[in-house]
Parts: structure tokens; C-alpha cells; sequence
């Protein structure tokens, strides 16, 4: 069946960095875009970052341009981000999202079909 | 606009309706047709029960259905389940080309 997994979260002191995994199965990974949602602590969702099939295109939350980057690895079907200058509001859950075609037609997904269970990133210090 | 607009709560006994909305601006659902809604149980994955206002995947239960007048969507869910009991959150694509989710609101099965 369809799994995503993500690892990698933990405690991160500001301005230090972090890299996310998730290992997907179940499903050809290089035939989809994939995406990272967060949630932070008592709060809501929040769309952080966008990659299409082969990498090409990359997308990202203005909260996060410029310090996150997004890459994948379709011959091992993993996603990653990359979390650089992290600062204590970018303590969440980490969600990350299969995003089918049909979601896939603008510049950002406008719907993820199978998610993650999530991990936590802390930044305190 | 950071968020779009949800209930914090709505609750209802087994085997009633209830209908959650969601409010946004003429710059997301007021423009576009790309609504979603997605079920939260706590410590579980976001699970898709509606895309693109109204349509249902696979797989999920026609006692959900989504719509939209103007600038609020709505989801509703008929036939109240104990299992319903979850957090529910909407979805937006923006004209500032973003994805834009809802507040969130906590359905309550009494």
C-alpha cells in the first residue's frame, strides 16, 4: 500500500540546520510531484515547498524562500528538505504530500492526495 | 490574508449533519476551483476527503460532500460517525499563486 515516511526531525538550536527525509512505497514515486506542508504547535496547516517529477521545478513558501530547499531522489524514492537559518517559527510538524497531476497544473499543488504521518522539528535553544 | 476562515467547533449527535465552512476572498475561492478538505485524526496523516470543491476520491465515504458559493466553501458531512470525530481542515490555491489552508475545526460527535 501507499506509505510516506518522514525522518530526521529533532531539537535545532536558531540559526542552526536540519535535513528532512521522506522514503515513499507503494506507488512509482517519479510520477508524481511531491510537496512539504508543516503544522505548527496548536496550529494549522501551512504549505512550505513544491518539486516536480524530475526536479526541475521547485517552488516555495515566502516564509521559508531562500532558507529551505527542496530535493528528491527518484532512483531511491525519497524526498528531502533541506532547513537552513532555522528559527524558532519554524518549529511544526513536517508533513510530507504526494501531490497527483490533476494537482499539478499551477505553480503550487492544489491538492496532496496521501501524506506522511509527519516529524517534529523543535527549534529552541 | 494568512489563513482562510473556519469554526473553531462544531459538534452533532450520530446520525445528523453538520456542514463546516470556509471562508476566503475573491482572490482564492471566490476565483478558482480548487477547494479541498482534509480529515485529521490527532496523531494520524491528513487524509483527502474532497478536491476541487466537490469531488470525492476513492475510496472516501459519499456522506462527505464539498460546495462553494461566493467566497465560502462548505463541507458537509451526513450520517454523523463516532469516527468522524477529527480535526478538518480547507484548502485554497491563491491569485498570489500559494496554497492557502484554513484555521482548522474540531468536530465533536455527542
Amino acid at each position: 500500500q501507499v506509505q510516506l515516511v518522514e525522518s530526521g526531525g529533532g531539537l535545532v538550536k536558531p540559526g542552526g540546520s536540519l535535513r528532512l527525509s521522506c522514503t515513499v512505497s507503494g506507488f512509482t514515486f517519479s510520477d508524481y510531484y511531491m510537496a512539504w506542508i508543516r503544522q505548527a504547535p496548536g496550529k494549522g496547516l501551512e504549505y512550505i515547498s513544491f518539486i516536480s517529477y524530475s526536479s526541475s521545478f521547485t517552488n516555495y513558501a515566502h516564509s521559508v524562500r531562500g532558507r529551505f530547499t527542496i530535493t528528491r531522489d527518484n532512483t531511491n524514492n525519497s524526498l528531502y528538505l533541506q532547513m537552513d537559518s532555522l528559527r524558532a517559527e519554524d518549529t511544526a510538524v513536517y508533513f510530507c504530500a504526494r501531490v497527483p497531476s490533476q494537482a499539478a497544473r499551477m505553480s503550487v499543488p492544489t491538492f496532496c492526495d496521501r501524506w506522511g504521518q509527519g516529524t517534529l522539528v523543535t527549534v529552541s535553544s | 490574508q494568512s489563513a482562510l476562515t473556519q469554526p473553531a467547533s462544531v459538534s452533532g449527535s450520530p446520525g445528523q449533519s453538520i456542514t463546516i465552512s470556509c471562508l476566503g476572498t475573491i482572490g482564492d475561492i471566490g476565483s478558482y476551483k480548487f477547494v479541498a478538505w482534509y480529515q485529521v485524526h490527532p496523531g494520524e496523516a491528513p487524509n483527502l476527503i474532497i478536491y476541487d470543491v466537490d469531488h470525492r476520491p476513492s475510496g472516501v465515504s459519499d456522506r462527505f460532500s464539498g460546495s462553494k458559493s461566493g467566497n465560502t466553501a462548505s463541507l458537509t458531512i451526513s450520517g454523523l460517525q463516532p469516527d468522524d470525530e477529527a480535526d478538518y481542515y480547507c484548502s485554497s490555491y491563491t491569485s498570489r499563486t500559494t496554497l492557502l489552508f484554513g484555521t482548522g475545526t474540531r468536530v465533536t460527535v455527542l
